[in-house]
């Protein structure tokens, strides 16, 4: 089975400044993707970025970046430039690497964006 | 395109009382999810359907929550009777059909949840 853990429970930061949300995995599988989601007030769970495996390299989506590191089960999400629509929960999650499999998420990380 | 759509958006029931929710996936997707979301946790799966049958009900408590999707599309989710415990977010998501092979990725697109109180 898959765990993921996410032991900070919240993080402030300044607008237009830089955070790092930490997320660990646990599994036994070879090849599977990462995520990182952001929940709002509004409760709809968006996908904020997407980690294959088996690519080395760590995904971007414009102000969005990871650090993946494979061999230590590390997957960290950098918001750069932070903006005060920021302000969520943020969740990690693991997917195996087969067709419509589910998502095994992590407790998640309240983030507050200050003005 | 239209999202994922369910309802109601807000229930309040007293324990022991009955309780259903509603799911309309996106159009053309195969798979549909229910995920339950307690205060202060991740989404879990409850149960996950490819077209109108059931491909994990492992974490469903069987004995009070049941789930169906008739004709592939929409989906019900039911609770009968509920407990304290069942308090939380109710998540529903959808993919679409994974590719000949089986190794894909398709990803969930989620609704605005149902936040059931029990009291």
């Amino acid at each position: 089975a898959q765990t993921v853990t996410q032991s900070q429970p919240e993080m402030s930061v300044q607008e237009a400044e830089t955070v790092t949300l930490s997320c660990t995995y646990d599994t036994s599988e070879s090849n599977y993707y990462l995520f990182w989601y952001k929940q709002p007030p509004s409760r709809q769970m968006i996908l904020v970025i997407r980690q294959e495996a088996y690519k080395q390299q760590n995904a971007t989506e414009n102000r969005f970046s990871v650090n993946f590191q494979k061999a230590a089960k590390s997957f960290s999400l950098k918001i750069s430039d932070s903006q005060l629509g920021d302000t969520a929960m943020y969740f990690c999650a693991f997917m195996k690497h087969v067709a419509n499999s589910k998502l095994t998420f992590g407790k998640g990380i309240t983030l507050s964006v200050r003005p | 395109e239209a999202g994922v759509a369910q309802s109601p958006r807000y229930k309040i029931i007293e324990k022991r009382q009955s309780v259903a929710f509603w799911c309309n996936p996106i159009s053309g997707h195969a798979t549909l999810y229910w995920y339950q979301q307690i205060l202060g946790q991740g989404p879990k799966l409850l149960i996950q359907f490819q077209n109108n049958g059931v491909v994990d009900d492992s974490q469903l408590p069987k004995d009070r929550f049941s789930a169906e999707r008739l004709k592939g599309v929409d989906s019900t989710l039911k609770i009968q009777p509920a407990k304290l415990e069942d308090s939380a977010v109710y998540l529903c998501a959808s993919s679409p059909q994974g590719l000949a092979g089986g190794v894909s990725y398709n990803e969930q697109f989620f609704g605005p949840g149902t936040r059931l109180t029990v009291l």
